[in-house]
């Protein structure tokens, strides 16, 4: 049972905008620790998408945006490619820093 | 290039060991926190352990407290983990992950990922 708590799953059509959840709590989120969002393509590690609620690595494209409010987060996929059918994670910590990740949600494009 | 290569997974029995070794290049090792993070079949990403910059720290998931032992050795860039009394829910992939912060006290974000390791627990 993750602490961290996100949709199993969402979908939509190329080209449509699709928004995942994540919801903690005050002990890790609410507690100011920053959320950070990871991609997890098949049969591939996974790879850093979102660090710092909303900052992008180099060579994420701009269709990636993460946001954070409260004891929630948010990463959102504007302009839906297929090729980002994936699972994704959030990430955060709790205040022993013990890194705590969300049970992750399945991206199908339509 | 940055690059982390994991190795040592395989097949062991309920109550076996295994250790896992991940090596480290093309960065400054002994700068950054470094974790074990593994993905069961059919489950999501869960966090294992990570261990500070000098190895001082090092915390880990309930599941494994008492069984795993992270550690490292910086002059050989090497990350390890120790498991004892394997359980069949340790069957998984685990990866070496890297911090994306050097020189922090704190971990944060894992950055940089090996390609993961094999572990099947089963009789």
């Amino acid at each position: 049972q993750s602490v961290l708590t996100q949709p199993p799953s969402v979908s939509g059509a190329p080209g449509q905008r699709v928004t995942i959840s994540c919801t903690g709590s005050r002990s890790n989120i609410g507690a100011g620790y920053d959320v950070h969002w990871y991609q997890q393509l098949p049969g591939t590690a996974p790879k850093l998408l979102i660090y710092g609620n909303i900052n992008r690595p180099s060579g994420v494209p701009d269709r990636f945006s993460g946001s954070k409010s409260g004891t929630s987060a948010s990463l959102a996929i504007t302009g839906l490619q297929a090729e980002d059918e994936a699972d994704y994670y959030c990430q955060s910590y709790d205040s022993s820093l013990s890194a705590v990740f969300g049970p992750g949600t399945k991206v199908t494009v339509l | 290039e940055v690059q982390l290569v994991e190795s040592g997974g395989g097949l062991v029995q309920p109550g076996g060991s295994l250790r896992l070794s991940c090596v480290g290049s093309g960065f400054t090792f002994s700068s950054y926190w470094m974790s074990w993070v593994r993905r069961a079949p059919g489950k999501g990403l869960e966090w294992v352990a990570n261990i500070k910059l000098d190895g001082s720290e090092t915390k880990y998931v309930d599941s494994v407290k008492g069984r795993f032992t992270i550690s490292r050795d910086n002059a050989e860039n090497s990350l390890y983990l120790q498991m004892n009394s394997l359980r069949a829910e340790d069957t998984a992939v685990y990866y070496c992950a890297r911090d994306r912060r050097s020189w922090h006290p704190n971990p944060y974000a894992m950055a940089v990922w090996g390609q993961g390791t094999t572990v099947t627990v089963s009789s």
